[in-house]
């Protein structure tokens, strides 16, 4: 069955650090990739959208990388900042078919930024 | 521009109760999907909703129900409520033209089954 991880429950880095986030995943052949960032009781907000033939995407501090062949993404926060402070969720997505519309989550890594 | 909007906030039912969430979607958006994120968990995907109809549904019992409206409002049925139904019930709203598409998520709306 689909399987998708996402590398550790918790992640605290000092501010300004660079904050690597991890998300494999397993029987899966995804034709995108979404990252998600969710605070305490509020729904999840798209960060960002990569597709499989994309090996890198960028926006602002937030850089995502896609290798299907290790079925992995990475999402990177660089100078990272206190109010980066969230759970970040990743969600592999099938293109069509049973797949289409219907994400997927990992269960989420909770990132802190310490001043 | 209105984003997706949920109701209630919050609600508290009794085992083996009926409950009804309700989803407005961001507009111009013509499908809403609902998830079930209990705590510490990513969201499960429960049902989408298309031109009033169920398209795709996750791996949850008959006792979740779904309806669309013709002006794409949605609402989330779910019967003999059990004590794990208790979670953040999620809409997600987007266009179900685009391959890849991306979801607006509302704010939740919060069970609570006692």
């Amino acid at each position: 069955s689909q399987k998708i991880e996402q590398n550790s429950e918790a992640l605290n880095i000092q501010e300004g650090k660079t904050a690597t986030l991890t998300c494999n995943y397993t029987n899966y052949s995804p034709a995108y990739l979404q990252w998600y960032r969710q605070d305490p009781g509020r729904g999840p907000v798209f960060l960002l959208l990569i597709r499989e033939n994309e090996k890198e995407k960028r926006k602002e501090r937030l850089k995502v990388t896609f290798d299907t062949t290790l079925k992995q993404s990475l999402f990177h926060i660089t100078a990272s900042q206190p109010a980066d402070s969230a759970t970040y969720l990743c969600a592999p997505q099938g293109a069509g078919g049973t797949s289409y519309g219907k994400l997927t989550f990992g269960q989420g890594t909770i990132l802190t930024v310490h001043p | 521009d209105a984003g997706v909007t949920q109701s209630p906030t919050h609600l508290i039912k009794t085992r083996g109760q009926q409950v009804t969430l309700r989803c407005s979607p961001k507009s111009g958006h013509d499908t809403v999907s609902w998830y079930q994120q209990a705590l510490g968990q990513g969201p499960q995907f429960i049902f989408q909703y298309y031109e009033e109809e169920e398209r795709q549904r996750g791996n949850f019992p008959d006792r979740f129900s779904g309806h669309q409206f013709p002006n794409y409002s949605s609402e989330l049925n779910v019967n003999a409520l059990l004590l794990g139904d208790s979670a953040l019930y999620l809409c997600a709203s987007s266009l179900f033209a685009d391959q890849g598409d991306t979801q607006y998520f509302g704010p939740g709306t919060r069970l609570t089954v006692l």
